[in-house]
């Protein structure tokens, strides 16, 4: 598509289930970021693909936190065991990777509510 | 550790009038510095960026300045219009692609 797509745009949940939050990045991207919002703070650095390269994992905030990218496109990130503090937009981002001039591309992003 | 950093969360300005929000930050590896703009509701949009081997980049209304010294960049609106008024995001990166985010500054233009 045009754009970098982010679904459910919301997701209620309660407390201990597991979610799964997709992102279909812009074609042809080969970077794909995920990030977070949480109320009244900034963005978050979570997980980032480039490639085929290993993943750098080491902005997730915790192990029920994981991240798988298909094919080198569609990623799904999934949260496990939901906690309250876990509420935020989880916003996906796609870039071309073009060194020295990385300019991401953002989705509308998925707003998740633990209750 | 807050590598990037926006001290002032809001700004009030009139319409027609310069706007100017400031970003800090510590890491020296940095070397190519963005801004973001955000409405609520939607996803950050690319607004203008800067590398380091320059210390200004213009683009219509909007100017980024960079300081290295001072490890200081800002951004000019001038002049502000109320559909500027939004969340802007300043972004570093170093030598890998992942952008390190500031808190925001919201901005509000008033008639």
């Amino acid at each position: 598509g045009a754009g970098v797509s982010q679904s459910p745009s919301n997701k209620v949940t309660e407390k201990g289930k597991d979610v799964e939050l997709r992102c279909d990045p812009i074609s042809g991207h080969t970077a794909l970021y995920w990030y977070r919002q949480s109320l009244g703070q900034g963005l978050e650095f979570l997980i980032y693909f480039q490639g085929n390269s290993a993943p750098d994992k080491s902005g997730l905030p915790s192990d029920r936190f994981s991240a798988e990218r298909t094919g080198g496109s569609v990623s799904t990130l999934t949260i496990q065991r939901t906690q309250q503090e876990d509420s935020a937009v989880y916003l996906c981002a796609s870039s071309s990777g073009q060194p020295g001039a990385n300019v991401l591309t953002f989705g509308a992003g998925s707003r998740l509510t633990v209750l | 550790d807050q590598q990037v950093k926006q001290n002032s969360p809001s700004l009030s300005v009139q319409e027609g009038r310069i706007s100017i929000l400031n970003c800090d930050y510590t890491n020296s590896m940095f070397d190519y510095f963005l801004w973001y703009k955000k409405y609520p509701a939607e996803g950050p949009t690319f607004l203008i960026s800067i590398s380091s081997i320059k210390d200004k980049n213009e683009d219509g209304r909007f100017t980024v300045f960079l300081n290295k010294s001072a490890k200081h960049l800002s951004l000019h609106i001038v002049p502000s219009q109320p559909g500027d008024s939004a969340v802007y995001f300043c972004a570093a990166s170093g030598n890998t692609d992942k952008l390190i985010f500031g808190t925001g500054t919201r901005l509000q233009v008033f008639p």
